[in-house]
């Protein structure tokens, strides 16, 4: 069982739909990530948050909007999504300072996402 | 930047004989390593970590990794394979000025009977 937590596992969704991704850990982490991960390809990453700011964007098309509404959920919000969007999208979380700052990030099992 | 190799896509190795799983580096400052395990349909898994210390770390599973800064690297290693350690493993460097992490490309490790 992985301590991050995201729902739901599998989505399938149309162009023209807009749906939600939600990410939950109950660690105490303060960084949460969002990733990208293709078949056979390393994740991907889109977003940081730290202390429920957004601290990087690695230049992810505006049809993802990602959200921090408190220290423990992270949402991805997508809209117009086209075909290459498919793939497996990953929370992570992490300690963002301190003695634990050098800890790993704890991933959970993804939601898997494919747009028609 | 902060980068890893992993030079080698597949590596296949009958089960009870030793495994490798290569990982070579390129940092600026002092790395932090890690390598992460992933089955089928599932997230990333921590295996173990190098920041400082000792050259030899162990980790989960029955896992070990040798860092050597002679040679950049950071080998994935474990003395006797089982079947199920089959699964794609990354290794992964810590950015020191962010919380970014970078993955290689990923190994994929096949263990057969």
């Amino acid at each position: 069982d992985t301590e991050v937590t995201q729902t739901p596992k599998h989505l399938v969704m149309g162009m023209t739909n807009k749906k939600s991704l939600k990410c939950e850990q109950h660690m105490g982490h303060r960084a949460m990530y969002w990733y990208k991960q293709k078949a056979k390809k390393p994740p991907e990453l889109m977003f940081v948050y730290s202390y429920e700011k957004l601290s990087i964007n690695e230049s992810v098309p505006s049809r993802f909007s990602p959200e921090c509404p408190n220290s423990s959920l992270l949402n991805l919000h997508l809209h117009a999504l086209q075909p290459e969007d498919s793939a497996l999208y990953l929370c992570a979380s992490s300690q963002d300072r301190g003695p634990g700052y050098w800890q790993p990030q704890h991933f959970g099992d993804g939601t898997r996402l494919s747009i028609l | 930047a902060q980068s890893v190799a992993q030079p080698e896509d597949q590596v296949n190795v009958a089960e009870g004989n030793p495994l490798t799983v290569k990982c070579t580096y390129s940092v600026s400052g002092n790395p932090y390593l890690f390598w992460y395990v992933q089955y089928p349909n599932r997230g990333l898994q921590f295996l173990l970590k190098y920041i400082t210390g000792d050259n030899l770390v162990k980790g989960s599973y029955g896992f070990e990794a040798e860092f050597n800064k002679s040679q950049t690297s950071f080998h994935l290693k474990k003395p006797s394979a089982l079947v199920s350690d089959s699964a794609l493993y990354f290794c992964a460097v810590r950015d020191g000025r962010n919380n970014d992490m970078r993955f290689g490309a990923g190994t994929r490790l096949t263990v057969k009977p």
